[in-house]
């Protein structure tokens, strides 16, 4: 029983807005949602999480749908150093020891 | 420099050898994780600890053994029971188990077997 879904890879070309969704249909109230990211073998980054509202930080915004059932990573403007694989998790409440991830998309950014 | 160390990069395992991966982190944080990662795929959980002295095995966690004697440290051995120990292996911690929280990773160890 997968927590998220990802798909499993997406291009975007350079200078351009990388939108990476995530399905998370099954969400509790009291979960976030993280994103991650990992570029070849180094240990993921935290990117950005959120409860319900819309965040934004310097590396990344975050569109999370009013059912709260999926959201949206968005990489307003990706470049080459952004290729890596996102992973989208969700944890909180009664889930929050056991910290699971899925198979993430690989993003590449293309000239 | 406060963080999360791993060592070594990179371990070489004998068959029917256990060997033990080092996780230390200078962060105060009160839960620690171990993940292993296979080309190409994704991270699963291995054991995970919430604080010292208990920890709870996660999906995938026949083959190993973990120990939570100090916040920390938490080292994680690959015991011959294992059968593919060859993976990636990522260490984690989490500063409280509570919600908003975002988990830390170290770098990695890459463990081979001979």
């Amino acid at each position: 029983d997968a927590k998220t879904t990802q798909p499993p890879s997406m291009d975007c070309a350079e200078g351009r807005a990388a939108n990476l969704p995530c399905n998370h249909s099954t969400i509790s109230g009291n979960e976030y949602v993280y994103w991650y990211r990992q570029i070849h073998s180094q240990g993921p980054q935290y990117i950005i999480h959120g409860l319900k509202n819309n965040e934004t930080n310097e590396m990344a915004s975050l569109i999370i749908t009013e059912d709260r059932k999926s959201s949206t990573l968005i990489l307003p403007h990706a470049t080459l150093r952004d290729t890596a694989v996102y992973y989208c998790n969700r944890a909180g409440g009664t889930s929050y020891g056991k910290l699971t991830f899925g198979q993430g998309t690989i993003l590449t950014v293309h000239p | 420099d406060g963080g999360i160390t791993q060592s070594p990069k990179y371990l070489f395992r004998k068959e029917g050898q256990n060997v033990t991966l080092s996780c230390e982190q200078n962060l105060n944080h009160d839960a620690m994780y171990w993940y292993r990662q296979d080309p190409g795929q994704g991270l699963r959980l291995i054991y995970y600890s919430q604080i010292v002295n208990d920890f709870q095995k996660g999906d995938i966690a026949e083959g190993y053994s973990v120990s939570r004697e100090k916040k920390e440290s938490f080292p994680l051995t690959v015991t011959s029971a294992q059968k593919n120990p060859t993976a990636f292996y990522l260490c984690a911690s989490l500063p409280t188990a509570g919600v908003g929280e975002t988990q830390y990773f170290g770098p990695g160890t890459r463990l081979l077997v001979l």
